[in-house]
């Protein structure tokens, strides 16, 4: 099955710095990759995602980048503010021949991110 | 509102004592789903549902049951609970549609002594 890593397991910043969480797959099946943010105490929510016919993908102040070759794939944030701070997830999935439902989703094992003022 | 509703939220139980979280989604969704979250080990996917009457073992199935006799229902059963079980629980749903969100419970909380 799909085996996903995530590094590193803390992150700490400044606010303003940028902040790079990495995560690698197995399965070169694969083709669905979210991160989700989760804030204390909270739910986790999704903050973007990815699909493999896309090489990179922004909102605003995060991206992802993704390798397929090398099978890996990160979240970039840049201008980091305190309300950042969360455990960021990242997650591999093999999505339906549309590209949009899928079955087993496996999560890295977490980031948690700390933006100091 | 658009949500998923867990009960119990929090709850202490012993070992080999039955017990049923409950899921219930208002969103219509198709898939839906349950994991396990523990400190170092991120989530974990117990069993996933994408439709009715259809359901699938995640990564960490033992010790779990799961039926969907209704859309918006998805209960985990543990038959009898042991203390590896002691862990925060999350079900989520999604609709499949373009954007593969998925829907996060607030989660249960789950003791077993």
């Amino acid at each position: 099955g799909e085996n996903v890593e995530q590094h590193p397991s803390t992150l700490s910043v400044q606010e303003g710095d940028s902040a790079v969480i990495k995560c690698t797959y197995s399965d070169s099946a694969s083709n669905y990759f979210p991160w989700y943010k989760q804030e204390l105490g909270k739910r986790p929510q999704l903050i973007i995602d990815i699909r493999s016919n896309v090489g990179e993908k922004k909102d605003q102040r995060i991206a992802v980048t993704l390798n397929k070759t090398a099978k890996h794939f990160s979240l970039h944030i840049t201008e980091t503010q305190p309300e950042d701070s969360a455990v960021y997830f990242c997650a591999a999935s093999l999505a339906s021949a549309g590209g949009t439902s899928y079955g087993k989703l496996t999560f890295g094992q977490g980031t948690i991110l700390t933006v100091h003022p | 509102e658009a949500q998923v509703t867990q009960n119990p939220r929090y709850l202490i139980t012993v070992t080999g004592k039955k017990l049923t979280v409950t899921c219930s989604q208002n969103m219509n969704h198709e898939y839906m789903s349950w994991y396990r979250q523990d400190p170092g080990l991120g989530l974990r996917q117990i069993y996933y549902s994408m439709n009715v009457e259809v359901t699938d073992k995640g990564d960490v199935p033992e010790g779990y049951k799961v039926s969907r006799k209704e859309k918006r229902n998805f209960p985990l059963i543990l038959e009898s609970p042991s203390p590896n079980q002691t862990s925060l629980y999350f079900c989520a749903s999604s609709s499949g549609s373009d954007t593969g969100e998925l829907f996060f419970g607030e989660g249960s909380r789950l003791t077993v002594l």
